[in-house]
């Protein structure tokens, strides 16, 4: 199983502020990775995929880049709405084994 | 627009089974593969299952391979998990989700129902 890594586990950040979060994978998924932004009460929604395409609807604040192992989701300029657990994901490997990060919470400051 | 609803979740004992639905509508049922994915509190977000579009392939995840069975009914635009032999930490919200068609990325999601296993 491909195990993936999410930091920080928290982060603490005020409105506007530009934010890294960070993804690792136990080994190689090339390109095969998303991210999903999570509020409470709501199901994940995908942000990138591919590592660093943006899905339908998604402001250009978010970018996403990185490849094999090591993966950064960037938020421009944080927003409200944006305070929330974010996700990355790898779909890599068959048969497929698909696998998820323990997830990273960006809370106010 | 894309909707999905999931039903089915109750509580049940522990070795006890249930089968969760997923009611899809907004688009061509028949054209994805289809997900299951469930989240708890102890494990986050964790892949259960998927079946192509014409169910000709279905895979699980390793914690629920041998008792856990995905289907699909392209007539009624309806995906299905049956569960079997259920245990604790099966305990969570069970997501229906669809990819693109060409890749294993949940692009939609329901909002899921819950699963408690408990005596």
């Amino acid at each position: 199983e491909i195990v993936m890594t999410q930091s920080p586990a928290t982060l603490s950040v005020s409105p506007g502020e530009r934010v890294t979060l960070s993804c690792r994978a136990s080994q190689s998924v090339s390109s095969d990775l998303a991210w999903y932004r999570q509020k409470p009460g709501q199901a994940p929604r995908l942000l990138i995929y591919g590592a660093s395409t943006r899905a339908t609807g998604i402001p250009a604040r978010f970018s996403g880049s990185g490849s094999g192992t090591e993966f950064t989701l960037t938020i421009s300029s944080l927003q409200s709405e944006d305070f929330a657990f974010y996700y990355c994901q790898q779909y890599n490997n068959w048969p497929p084994s698909l696998t998820f990060g323990g997830g990273t919470k960006v809370e106010i400051k | 627009e894309v909707q999905l609803v999931e039903s089915g979740g109750v509580v049940v004992q522990p070795g006890g089974s249930l089968t969760l639905s997923c009611a899809a509508s907004g688009f061509t049922f028949d054209d994805y593969t289809m997900h299951w994915v469930r989240q708890s509190p102890e494990k986050g977000l964790e892949w259960v299952s998927l079946i192509s579009w014409d169910a000709a392939n279905t895979y699980y995840a390793d914690s629920v391979k041998g008792r856990f069975t995905i289907s699909r009914d392209n007539s009624k635009k309806s995906l299905y998990l049956q569960m079997n032999s259920l245990r604790s930490e099966d305990t969570a919200l069970y997501f229906c989700a669809r990819d693109d068609g060409s890749n294993y990325v949940f692009h939609y999601w329901g909002q899921g129902t819950l699963v408690t296993v408990s005596s």
